[in-house]
């Protein structure tokens, strides 16, 4: 099972919303990440955790808060989004060997429009 | 500046061609991937590369990693409509857990 299950699929929420998305792997990773992808652009990290703890904030806005509440979930909650923050945003997980990431795979990603 | 460059960035040929995609970087790599993304889904891993020299092959789809493991390649032999999409190459540098991506090279195969 190589899967990473990302809900919903499609979004849509007003500025003034909270909303939330959600991730799951059952491949024993380690590493979970999530990603922010825009139209013809490669994916952008913006934070990665690694044994449920955060690593790496790329200096994401607080409107974005990530949670791990264990080493299969993953979410990211959504408060007070611009238009701009629409985007497919992508989760994903790797194996970490001795402190080592191996090779990431991509959840199918919600589709997120702010209006 | 992009750490991972592909080339070319467009891509169009008819079903039954060749081609080759690059992916060339300055910094060297403890391992390299491929991806192939369709619109509105996740990128799905299509091969991973780690030693210098390697070559590996997905059917159609052969992978080439550079021997000092800066650049990678990916050809297609006899391509068909259902390679159609964006090819990310990926990377992580030494002692480096971030995965850096390459711009994506888009093929389209026409019928």
């Amino acid at each position: 099972d190589t899967e990473v299950t990302q809900t919903p699929k499609h979004l849509v929420m007003g500025m003034t919303n909270k909303k939330s998305l959600k991730c799951e792997q059952h491949m024993g990773h380690r590493a979970m990440y999530w990603y922010k992808q825009k139209a013809k652009k490669p994916p952008e990290l913006m934070f990665v955790y690694s044994y449920e703890k955060l690593s790496i904030n790329e200096s994401v806005p607080s409107r974005f808060s990530p949670e791990c509440p264990n080493s299969s979930l993953l979410n990211l909650h959504l408060h007070a989004l611009q238009p701009e923050d629409s985007a497919l945003y992508l989760c994903a997980s790797s194996q970490v060997w001795d402190r080592v990431f191996t090779e990431a795979f991509f959840g199918q990603g919600t589709r997120l429009t702010v209006v | 500046t992009q750490l991972l460059e592909q080339s070319p960035q467009f891509l169009s040929i008819q079903e039954g061609e060749n081609l080759t995609v690059y992916c060339n970087s300055s910094s060297v790599f403890s391992s390299l991937q491929w991806y192939r993304q369709e619109p509105g889904e996740g990128p799905v891993l299509l091969v991973t590369v780690v030693t210098g020299g390697e070559v590996k092959k997905l059917k159609r789809l052969t992978f080439q990693f550079g021997d000092a493991r800066k650049d990678s390649s990916l050809h297609i032999t006899a391509a068909q409509p259902g390679d159609t999409g964006l090819y990310l190459c990926a990377g992580q540098t030494y002692g480096n857990n971030r995965l850096a991506f390459g711009k994506g090279n888009q093929v389209v195969v026409i019928p």
